[in-house]
Formats: C-alpha cells, sequence, structure tokens
C-alpha cells in the first residue's frame, strides 16, 4: 500500500536550518508530484510546498518563499524539504502528501514536528 | 489568494443523526473542492474531491455537494468513529493551495 513515512524534525533555534525528509512507497514515485502542508499546534492546516513529477515547477507558500526549498531525489523516493532562516512562528507538524490532481492530497504521512525555540 | 470560510465552527450531533457542514469561497472555484477528516493526533484523510467524489474506502455516509461557490459536506448517520475536524480545500486557483479553517464534529 501507498506509504509516506516523514522524519527530521526535531527543536532549532531561531535562525537555524533543518531538513525533514519523506521516503515513499507503494507507487510510482517519478510520476507523482508532492506538497509539504504543516499544522501549527492547534491550529489549521496551511500549505506549504509543491514539487512537480519531474521536478520542473516548485511553489512555495508567501510565509516561507525565500527560507525553505522543497527537492526530490527520484532514485532514493525521497522528497525534501529545507527550511533556513526558521523563525518561532514555523513551529508545526510537517506532514508529506501526494498530489492528486494539481492539487487535491490523497495520501498523507504521520508528519513530523519541528519546533523552533531558543 | 483565494478564502474558504466553513460554517459552523463547531456541530454538536448525536450518533446516528445527519450532519451538515457548509464551505464558502470567496470567487468561484467551480468544483475544484475537497473535503478532509482530521482526529486527534492523526494526518488528515482524504474524503471527498472535486467537490462530489467519494475518495478509495470513503464509506457511502459522507457525500459532498456544490460548485461555484457555495459547498457542503453531508454526513448521512454519524457513526462514533466520525466525530472529527473537517476541512474544505481548494485546486481552483493556486498557488496557494489554501483551506478552510475546519469544522469540529462533536458528539452532543
Amino acid at each position: 500500500q501507498v506509504q509516506l513515512v516523514e522524519s527530521g524534525g526535531g527543536v532549532v533555534q531561531p535562525g537555524r536550518s533543518l531538513t525533514v525528509s519523506c521516503v515513499v512507497s507503494g507507487l510510482t514515485f517519478s510520476g507523482s508530484g508532492f506538497h509539504w502542508v504543516r499544522q501549527a499546534p492547534g491550529k489549521g492546516l496551511e500549505w506549504v510546498a509543491v514539487i512537480w513529477y519531474d521536478g520542473s515547477n516548485k511553489y512555495y507558500a508567501d510565509s516561507v518563499k525565500g527560507r525553505f526549498t522543497i527537492s526530490r531525489d527520484n532514485s532514493k523516493n525521497t522528497v525534501y524539504l529545507q527550511m533556513n532562516s526558521l523563525r518561532v512562528e514555523d513551529t508545526a507538524v510537517y506532514y508529506c502528501t501526494k498530489d492528486r490532481a494539481l492539487g487535491h492530497f490523497d495520501y498523507w504521512g504521520q508528519g513530523t514536528l519541528v519546533t523552533v525555540s531558543s | 489568494e483565494i478564502v474558504l470560510t466553513q460554517s459552523p465552527a463547531t456541530l454538536s450531533v448525536s450518533p446516528g443523526e445527519r450532519a451538515t457542514l457548509s464551505c464558502r469561497a470567496s470567487q468561484s472555484i467551480n468544483n475544484y473542492l475537497a473535503w478532509y477528516q482530521q482526529k486527534p493526533g492523526q494526518a488528515p484523510r482524504l474524503l471527498i474531491y472535486d467537490a462530489s467524489n467519494r475518495a478509495t474506502g470513503i464509506p457511502a455516509r459522507f457525500s459532498g455537494s456544490g460548485s461555484g461557490t457555495d459547498f457542503t459536506l453531508t454526513i448521512s448517520s454519524l457513526e462514533p468513529e466520525d466525530f472529527a475536524v473537517y476541512y474544505c480545500q481548494q485546486r481552483s486557483n493556486w498557488p496557494p493551495w489554501t483551506f478552510g479553517q475546519g469544522t469540529k464534529v462533536e458528539i452532543k
């Protein structure tokens, strides 16, 4: 079955960097686009970034543009989110999700918690 | 950016009753709306895509309707496992892809 497994979360100080990963199995990875969606504690869902199936297009939320970078390695079935210049307001559970038809999310990982705190 | 407004914020319903959740878009999004269910400590789960299509494995008691700016998720007869938070989300105008703020369905 389809599985998305995130890792790499943790506690990081403001201004520092962190990279979270998402290993995907059970589907044709190279034929799928992927998004990152985050959820701050006790809050709703916020879309963060997307990468097309072939990596040709990437889009970011205004709140992370210029600080976060999404990438993929088709040889490792893995999607990455590199987060630089982290802020307290970036504290959230980060979910990796598979794209369905340019913008619905049909499979989700269990999430990885990123806490930005001094 | 398209803003999605969900109502009510909280819906108190008894098991076996019908629940009706609403989502209104700030401009027309055709039928490009999805609904997700999220239980505490879990990732969201896709229920409905493109306004009215049930995702794989979703029970028939969940149905979606609407187009343009007004959408509805109906749960025909609430089961104990249906008490959760529900989010709507649009894919019509992007980036960004946007979500509503959520409706919590609680036990009455």
